[in-house]
């Protein structure tokens, strides 16, 4: 089945500083979501996206559901330690019940 | 809050043997979603059901079946062990047409 590429696979960063990561497809999706995965957790809904150019924030996250329909951005302004963790991107077709996952982001922050 | 209830955090089996792993939903929601997390694969779907004794195959099926005889317990079963199914197993449940799943906290299964 489809996964949709998401990048970049890891990241190491000191505390304070911004990450990006984006999530591209090759085929179109009418909603956009961005989950978080806690060591030893089940993904939790960070964000979510449903029309195309949308820019949506939620504390330090903010997060763009692309133009073309094909791909989505996470930004994660001033880390801190508890950022750490696997974030993925989803996407929805339309009259789909059924989510596409990236294959996850592990972000690391240092103290 | 949706709550999804996995029955167990931790599992060990051996090859061969059928596996039940379990799920419960208390929100009443008529789709449940049974995925595979392995590391630098992601999340890939294995079952969906969306209604009571309905189910779809998704991109893993292979090895797997499930139940649903009630609207808010979801089963993954694994007809006969092996050990290249030592995995984490997440279950999700989410309203009809709406998009956003909700995940359990998955269990990790070792087959030895």
């Amino acid at each position: 089945g489809q996964q949709l590429n998401q990048s970049p696979q890891s990241m190491f960063i000191q505390e304070g500083e911004d990450v990006s990561m984006n999530c591209t497809s090759s085929s179109i999706f009418n909603t956009w979501l961005w989950y978080k995965q806690d060591p030893g957790e089940g993904p939790v809904l960070l964000i979510a996206l449903y029309k195309a150019g949308e820019l949506t924030s939620n504390g330090r996250l903010t997060a763009q559901f692309g133009i073309t329909r094909k791909d989505s951005f996470l930004n994660i302004s001033a880390s801190i330690p508890s950022d750490v963790g696997i974030y993925f991107c989803a996407g929805q077709r339309g009259g789909s019940e059924k989510l596409v996952f990236g294959k996850g982001t592990k972000l690391t922050v240092n103290p | 809050d949706v709550k999804v209830t996995q029955s167990s955090r931790y599992l060990v089996k051996r090859t061969g043997e059928k596996v039940f792993l379990e799920c419960v939903q208390d929100m009443d929601h008529e789709n449940m979603f049974w995925y595979r997390q392995d590391p630098g694969l992601g999340l890939r779907l294995i079952y969906f059901s969306y209604d009571v004794k309905m189910k779809e195959k998704g991109d893993i099926p292979e090895g797997y079946s499930v139940s649903r005889e009630k609207k808010e317990r979801f089963s993954l079963i694994l007809e006969s062990a092996s050990t290249n199914q030592t995995s984490m197993y997440l279950c999700a449940s989410s309203p009809v047409n709406r998009d956003s799943q909700h995940f359990g906290d998955g269990t990790r299964l070792s087959i030895l």
